[in-house]
Parts: C-alpha cells; sequence; structure tokens
C-alpha cells in the first residue's frame, strides 16, 4: 500500500533553534517528492521539490534530503523564525505511469517559541 | 493574478441541507481539483478534473458531486450535508506534463454540518 509517514506528529523548539522533520515513504514507483509549508488556517504551500534522482534541495533556511534506497526525506529547518511556526506536509507523487496520485502525510505541526 | 481563489471561507450547515464550494483560477491550468483535510489525517482527493470537460472521481467521492464549468472554474456540491463532511476543503490546480507538476492551492473553506 502506498503511504507516507511523518515523525514526529508535533515539534516545539526555541526561536533560533534548528530542527530537522522526518519522512517515509513506501509509494514506488514515483516521480517526485516535494514538502508543503501549511500557516494555521491557509492552504499548503510548495518548499521545496525534488523528483526521484535529486537528493538535496534548499530553499532558503529550508533544506530538503532525499534518499530513494531507504524511502527517506528529510526537512532541515535553520535559525528557526516565530514564522516557521507551522504545519509541514511531505507528499510522494506516484509515476505517471501509475496514474501521477498524490499521497500525503499527515503532517508535523512545528510551534517556534520565543 | 490571484491564483486559487476558494468562496465561501466558513459556511455552517444543518443536516440534510445543500450548498456549493465554489473554485477558480487564473494560472490557465489544465488540472483541478478537490481535496478535504481532516484532523490527523492527510489530504483526501475526492474529485481531479484532469482538463476541460472531465472529471473523476478521487479517493472519497461518496456525497459529493463536482462540475467543471469552464478552464478556470471547478465547483464541489454537497447535495444533503452530513455531519461527516464537516472538514475543510481545499481545490487545487496544476499544469501538467511539467517535470515538477506543483499543485497550487486555494485558501480553503471551513464547512461545518450540525
Amino acid at each position: 500500500k502506498n503511504q507516507v509517514e511523518q515523525s514526529p506528529q508535533s515539534l516545539i523548539i526555541l526561536e533560533g533553534k534548528n530542527c530537522t522533520l522526518q519522512c517515509n515513504y513506501t509509494v514506488s514507483p514515483f516521480s517526485n517528492l516535494r514538502w508543503y509549508k501549511q500557516d494555521t488556517g491557509r492552504g499548503p504551500v510548495s518548499l521545496t521539490i525534488m523528483t526521484f534522482s535529486e537528493n538535496t534541495k534548499s530553499n532558503g533556511r529550508y533544506t530538503a534530503t532525499l534518499d530513494a534506497d531507504t524511502k527517506q526525506s528529510s526537512l532541515h529547518i535553520t535559525a528557526s523564525q516565530l514564522s516557521d511556526s507551522a504545519s509541514y506536509i511531505c507528499v510522494v507523487t506516484l509515476a505517471e505511469n501509475q496514474g501521477g496520485k498524490l499521497i500525503f502525510g499527515q503532517g508535523t505541526e512545528l510551534s517556534v517559541k520565543p | 493574478n490571484a491564483g486559487v481563489t476558494q468562496t465561501p471561507k466558513f459556511q455552517v450547515l444543518k443536516t440534510g441541507q445543500s450548498m456549493t464550494l465554489q473554485c477558480a483560477q487564473d494560472m490557465n491550468h489544465n488540472s483541478m481539483y478537490w481535496y478535504r483535510q481532516d484532523p490527523g489525517m492527510g489530504l483526501r482527493l475526492i474529485y481531479y478534473s484532469a482538463s476541460e470537460g472531465t472529471t473523476d472521481k478521487g479517493e472519497v467521492p461518496n456525497g459529493y458531486n463536482v462540475s467543471r464549468l469552464n478552464k478556470r472554474e471547478f465547483s464541489l456540491r454537497l447535495e444533503s450535508a452530513a455531519p461527516s463532511q464537516t472538514s475543510v476543503y481545499f481545490c487545487a490546480s496544476n499544469r501538467v506534463r511539467t517535470p515538477y507538476n506543483e499543485q497550487f492551492f486555494g485558501p480553503g473553506t471551513r464547512l461545518t454540518v450540525l
């Protein structure tokens, strides 16, 4: 069964600290993996997108990594800010010949405290 | 360029009432999607429209109908609302056949069925 599991479910860190969010998936074959940020009361917004052949992608203070062998991805946030408080969602896209469907993780709720 | 817009933002219905959720995009995207988001779960696909004039069921279509009115607009209808349909509904769109196939999301409609 195609699944995306994220950990931890929630995380509280102090402003200025780094953190890493995890995503394990069983989706195969897949075309890309992306991380979305969802602020409270808003729709998800894309942070990074990696194809199966890429193993790292950065967007400012956000760096995503992908290990296709172990089927794991991580999102590292450097020097966290209060505005980083949000839900972070890992999404894996099935290969086009498998329908191209998106498989969503349940999200990690990050809270950055002053 | 407003991206993906949704109306209404909030709605409260009584069991058995009907309503239509509206979605429009101004990015000239071919495909549009309706998702629901429930606490502790990933987004789940209700219906999608790969192109103007076509619609297909997603993962959880029961109790819903859709209309792709034109290339810009994709509506979701609840004919007889049930408390199990209390959720946050997101519309999304993308231009297929791009390397990253990114979906852009609207701000969501928060629906409560009493």
